[in-house]
């Protein structure tokens, strides 16, 4: 079946540190690949998606993620983290066979000062 | 623009007790969808509708009811709480699909007691 994998429930970085977080999908079919953001107690916003073409993909608030086919992955990364980052991300991809998304578990990301 | 508004924010049930979950969008959008949110699973998708008069049923339909006689509404029926139920609920909704860009409301956290 159709699945996506985000590594790590909890991720923390310092601030001003890498940030990374990590989805692996399935897919049999060129995907439509995406991340969202969900800050505490809101819903969930759209970060960034990719549909076709260039493989590195820019979002909102300095995130970015890069499409690897081969590796069947879509990681987010931001160069420089911020406590205004702190929430949690999930990763989705559409479903092959009706247009769907089926999302990842989520990862929080914890910010240090 | 108030986006995709939800009500309640906050609601108790017993069990065997029926309500309606509210959501409403101002964006004119097509596409309107009801997601489930529960720890370590990411967000399941329940009932969409691809315009008013038209529903389809998601991965976890059971136990729910949709109806959508306008384009702006899209209520959300439990028919017969169960625990199992208890979730935070999140009303969702987008100009072309699914896979398009989608807009969340704030969401309802349910309790069934």
């Amino acid at each position: 079946a159709q699945s996506v994998t985000q590594l790590g429930s909890h991720v923390s970085v310092s601030e001003g540190a890498l940030v990374l977080l990590r989805c692996n999908y399935s897919s049999s079919v060129p995907p439509y690949l995406f991340w969202y953001v969900q800050y505490p107690n809101q819903g969930l916003q759209l970060l960034l998606k990719y549909t076709t073409g260039a493989t590195l993909v820019k979002g909102i608030n300095g995130f970015e993620a890069e499409f690897k086919k081969s590796e069947t992955s879509f990681h987010l990364t931001k160069p420089s983290a911020h406590m205004s980052d702190a929430a949690e991300y999930f990763c989705a991809v559409r479903r092959d066979s009706n247009y769907q998304l089926i999302w990842g578990a989520g990862t929080k990301l914890i910010i240090k000062p | 623009n108030a986006g995709v508004t939800q009500t309640p924010k906050f609601q108790v049930l017993k069990t065997g007790q029926s309500m309606t979950l509210q959501c409403a969008q101002d964006m004119n959008h097509e596409y309107m969808s009801w997601y489930r949110q529960d720890p370590g699973m990411g967000l399941r998708l329940i009932h969409y509708s691809v315009g008013a008069g038209i529903t389809d049923q998601g991965e976890v339909p059971n136990g729910y009811n949709v109806s959508r006689s306008t384009t702006e509404d899209f209520p959300l029926r439990l028919l017969s709480a169960a625990p199992s139920q208890t979730s935070v609920y999140f009303c969702a909704s987008s100009y072309y699909g699914l896979e398009a860009t989608q807009y969340f409301g704030p969401g309802t956290r349910l309790t069934v007691l």
